[in-house]
């Protein structure tokens, strides 16, 4: 079946605008996480989703990043006001439940420029 | 605090020899631990996880809590092993985030 999609592939902004970076998790699938990777560093956990709430944000850089998970499938990782050190790879990852035993498989990625 | 060590960002050896990543961590608890490849244009993708016990394309990995270690091991590497490799661990009180290294990018030499 298919895999954890992540829209859009590469994303490039000006600096101190909005962007929306979006994640379809695998079908079935009720726990979504994010992380950002930085060029040559490992992937950074942001948020994780269990259903359609926030199990863990503690992640999050700033008040500039939010993410949401209205119907409990598609996040949408939102990122206000971009500034040039937003410049990474943000990652989803889903599995089929909140549990260290269920793997967490990746998403392709959305590469961000920020100018 | 959690912490992950990959202390090698570039490995490189022969076709056919032995291979070693090296994995430290620091944490207070007992930890998950995991090894995720990326290969060269593809997604990250767990290799092999403490959990399970299993040897995944001949890779191996002891968790060594003296030493706080999870090395991955290979007796004879393959070109295929070509890729990035990371550490990673999940905390065991209920933290379902993984924690990554940074990486080491291992070349396997014809």
């Amino acid at each position: 079946g298919a895999g954890v999609s992540q829209t859009p592939s590469n994303k490039v902004t000006e600096k101190g605008k909005y962007v929306e970076l979006r994640c379809d998790p695998i079908s079935g699938h009720t726990a979504l996480y994010w992380y950002r990777q930085s060029l040559g560093q490992g992937p950074e956990f942001l948020i994780y989703f269990q259903g359609t709430g926030a199990a863990d944000d503690s992640g999050l850089p700033n008040d500039r990043f939010f993410a949401v998970r209205p119907e409990g499938s598609v996040s949408t990782l939102k990122i206000q006001r971009t500034e040039r050190g937003d410049s990474a790879v943000y990652l989803c990852a889903s599995s089929q439940t909140l549990t260290v035993y269920n793997e967490q498989f990746f998403g392709p990625g959305t590469r961000l420029t920020v100018l | 605090a959690q912490r992950v060590t990959q202390p090698e960002k570039l490995l490189s050896v022969f076709k056919g020899a032995p291979v070693e990543l090296k994995c430290n961590y620091s944490y207070s608890g007992s930890p998950e631990l995991f090894w995720y490849v990326q290969y060269s244009r593809q997604r990250l993708q767990l290799l092999l996880r403490h959990i399970s016990r299993e040897s995944i394309k001949g890779f191996t990995a002891d968790l060594n809590k003296g030493e706080t270690s999870f090395h991955l091991k290979k007796p004879f590497a393959q070109e295929e092993d070509s890729a990035m490799y990371y550490c990673a661990l999940i905390g065991a009180q209920g933290a379902q985030k993984l924690v990554f290294g940074q990486g080491t990018r291992l070349t396997i030499n014809p």
